[in-house]
C-alpha cells in the first residue's frame, strides 16, 4: 500500500532552534508539494518540487525557510531559525505529473510543529 | 489582489441530499482549478480542472469549471455522513501561486 511518509510526526521546538521535516514521496512520483496549515491563514502552498527540480517556492519565507530534494526519495523542509509563528501542522504530498499538469496529490500524515 | 471565495462556509444536510458548493476566484494568468476534501487529518485531493478539462467526475461526486464566470462548483449526489468534511478550493496561476479559499464546512446528518 504505497503512501506518503513524513516524519517527526510531532515536533516540540524552542524558538531559535533549527527543525527539519522529512518526507518519502511515493516511489515513482515526480512531483512534491509542502504545505502548512494553521487555524488562521488555513491551508498554504510552500514549496513544490518537479523531478527534483523547485518549480515555485513563494509561498516560503525566504529568510528562515528551505526546501530540497537530495534524491528522488527524500524532500526536506528546514526552518531555521524557528519562530512561535512556525508553528502549525505540515503536508507533504506527491505526484505524478507531467509537463505543467498533474491529475493528483497524495498527502502524508503531517509533521506538527509547536515552537515554544 | 488575487483571492478565491468559496461559499457557503458551512452547510448541514441529511443523508441522501444532493449538494452543490462554489468556488469564485479573482486569479491573474488562471492555470487551473483544485478541489480538495478535509476530514480530521491530511487533506484528499478530488479534482484538477483546467481549461482542457473543465468537467470531471468520480463517484457520486463532480465538478465543473466555468472560465467565463470564473467559478467552480462541486456537487455531491445522494450524500453520506462520511462526505462531511471542509471542502477547500484552490487555484494555480500560470506562475506556479496556488491561492486557496477559507473551505466549506459540509455536514451530514443521519
Amino acid at each position: 500500500d504505497a503512501r506518503v511518509t513524513q516524519t517527526p510526526r510531532d515536533k516540540v521546538t524552542e524558538m531559535g532552534q533549527e527543525v527539519t521535516m522529512r518526507c518519502q514521496p511515493i516511489l515513482g512520483h515526480n512531483t512534491v508539494f509542502w504545505y502548512r496549515q494553521t487555524m488562521m491563514q488555513g491551508l498554504e502552498l510552500l514549496a513544490y518540487f518537479r523531478n527534483r527540480a523547485p518549480l515555485d517556492d513563494s509561498g516560503m519565507p525566504k529568510d528562515r525557510f528551505s526546501a530540497e530534494m537530495p534524491d528522488a526519495t527524500l524532500a526536506t523542509l528546514k526552518i531555521q531559525p524557528s519562530e512561535p509563528r512556525d508553528s502549525a501542522v505540515y503536508f507533504c504530498a506527491s505526484g505524478r505529473g507531467v509537463g505543467e499538469s498533474y491529475n493528483e496529490q497524495f498527502f502524508g500524515p503531517g509533521t506538527r510543529l509547536t515552537v515554544l | 489582489e488575487d483571492k478565491v471565495v468559496q461559499s457557503p462556509l458551512s452547510l448541514v444536510v441529511h443523508e441522501g441530499d444532493t449538494v452543490t458548493l462554489n468556488c469564485s476566484y479573482e486569479v491573474t494568468n488562471f492555470r487551473s482549478l483544485l478541489w480538495y476534501k478535509q476530514e480530521k487529518k491530511a487533506p484528499t485531493f478530488l479534482f484538477m480542472l483546467t481549461s482542457s478539462g473543465i468537467e470531471k467526475k468520480s463517484g457520486r461526486l463532480s465538478s465543473i469549471l466555468d472560465k467565463k464566470e470564473l467559478s467552480s462548483i462541486l456537487n455531491i449526489t445522494a450524500t453520506q455522513t462520511g462526505d462531511s468534511a471542509i471542502y477547500l478550493c484552490a487555484v494555480q496561476s500560470t506562475g506556479n501561486q496556488f491561492y486557496f479559499g477559507t473551505g466549506t464546512s459540509l455536514t451530514v446528518i443521519p
